[in-house]
């Protein structure tokens, strides 16, 4: 069954750095996305992008964030100078259509 | 803004019975798409179920039920013969369908136990 790949599994940086985190998702689908969920908290949108844009973004999807569709198969989010608060699991997800959302195995990203 | 409502932050049942987490939402939308998602200690989100609004038909997934009160914004999921393989979170998500946004809503979760 196809699925949405998520690199690395756990990612440990120090405040101010810059972090990517990577994902693959399933080949023919159109929309992804990015959410993430502070431990022991709801999981929360981030961003959607479609057709090579954001379609849309939340409040907590500030400047410090960017996604990118570099080469057609992989999508990325940046976070330019990490915050002690962006400690969080981060899950991508992809969907052909909007009854069928795959999400990754996600990203443990710890900020010390 | 559609919000979605998980009452029970803790439900626990014995292995073999039959446990209803409870969950509702508000929206505007007549149209949308409702999920259980579930979420093991390995954090990954797996769907359990889906419901698309304009089926009155409640959805099944082999031990795995809704109840869809369209009227009431209610949508609650029904585990029978519960296994202890089915410990975990459960979230209740919502998405539109046509127009307006695509994302998942998601509500606060259920950490449902399952004991021997």
């Amino acid at each position: 069954e196809p699925e949405v790949t998520q690199t690395p599994s756990h990612q440990v940086t120090q405040m101010g750095q810059e972090v990517i985190l990577r994902c693959v998702p399933i080949s023919n689908h159109l929309y992804f996305y990015w959410y993430r969920q502070i431990l022991g908290q709801k999981v929360e949108f981030l961003v959607s992008f479609y057709n090579n844009e954001i379609s849309e973004k939340s409040e907590i999807f500030d400047d410090q964030f960017s996604v990118e569709r570099p080469d057609g198969s992989n999508f990325t989010l940046k976070i330019r100078s990490t915050k002690l608060e962006d400690s969080a699991m981060y899950f991508c997800a992809s969907s052909e259509t909007r009854d069928g959302y795959t999400f990754g195995s996600g990203t443990r990203l710890t900020v010390v | 803004a559609q919000t979605v409502t998980q009452s029970q932050p803790e439900m626990s049942v014995q292995e073999a019975e039959t446990v209803t987490l409870s969950c509702t939402y508000d929206t505007s939308e007549s149209d949308y798409y409702l999920f259980w998602y579930k979420q093991p200690p390995s954090r990954q989100m797996i769907l359990v179920i889906r419901q698309e609004a304009y089926k009155q038909q409640n959805a099944t997934e082999n031990r795995f039920s809704v109840n869809f009160q369209k009227a009431a914004k209610s949508f609650s999921l029904k585990i029978s013969d519960s296994q202890l393989g089915d410990a975990a979170m459960y979230f209740c998500a919502y998405s539109a369908t046509q127009g307006g946004s695509e994302k998942l809503v998601f509500g606060k979760g259920t950490k449902l136990t399952v004991n021997p």
